[in-house]
């Protein structure tokens, strides 16, 4: 079935540093979503992409859908102790009217002040 | 305009108990999504519901149910609780429809231990 493959599982950086992980799949995806989930607490969206190839930002944050729909990539420039956390990405499962999303495994950031 | 609301934020039961959790969407969003979160599965979609119409639903048992009422607000039940059963359990509500109808935003979730 359809999975998402997310790496690095964990990363532990000092404050100032950038940060990258990726999402893979062997399957395409039409959307491609990052949240981010403070213990405790639910998800947030970070970024939504929805064209391949595309680039967005959010502040420090920057993703990109994959040219091939298959991968996607967020990077975190010059980190800070609030970017601590567990990054996930997501995609809406193809076909059908439904809003099932699914999950990549997560990538633990922590930041060093 | 108001998020994703969670009720309650924590509760503990014992196997064999059953429990009701609640979701609130944000204000005109019709579709809410519910997950179950554990540090071995990770997020597992569970169901989704649409204008009180269940539209997809994950592999779970048959003990975790699930419905949603006229105003878009949802509950879902687990009867017979287990031990496994104990996770965030996540909902999440997206918008009317189009590109934004794949943006989903959760609450904070409801924290189940079953004892």
């Amino acid at each position: 079935g359809q999975q998402l493959n997310q790496s690095p599982q964990s990363m532990f950086i000092q404050e100032g540093e950038d940060v990258s992980m990726n999402c893979t799949s062997s399957s395409i995806f039409n959307t491609w979503l990052w949240y981010k989930q403070d213990p405790g607490e639910g998800p947030v969206l970070l970024i939504a992409l929805y064209k391949a190839g595309e680039l967005t930002s959010n502040g420090r944050l920057t993703a990109q859908f994959g040219i091939t729909r298959k991968d996607s990539f967020l990077n975190i420039s010059a980190s800070i102790p609030s970017d601590v956390g567990i990054y996930f990405c997501a995609a809406p499962l193809l076909g059908g009217a439904t809003n099932k999303l699914i999950f990549g495994t997560g990538t633990l950031l922590a930041v060093q002040p | 305009k108001a998020g994703v609301t969670q009720t309650p934020r924590y509760l503990i039961k014992t196997r064999g108990q059953q429990v009701t959790l609640s979701c609130s969407p944000i204000s005109g969003h019709r579709s809410v999504s519910w997950y179950q979160q554990t540090p071995g599965q990770g997020l597992q979609f569970l169901f989704e519901y649409f204008s009180e119409t269940q539209r997809n639903k994950g592999n779970f048992p048959g003990r975790f149910s699930g419905r949603q009422f006229s105003n878009s607000r949802s509950e879902m039940n687990v009867s017979t609780l287990e031990l496994g059963d104990s996770a965030l359990y996540l909902c999440a509500s997206s918008g009317p429809g189009g590109l934004d109808s794949d943006e989903q935003f959760f609450g904070p979730g409801t924290r189940l231990t079953v004892l």
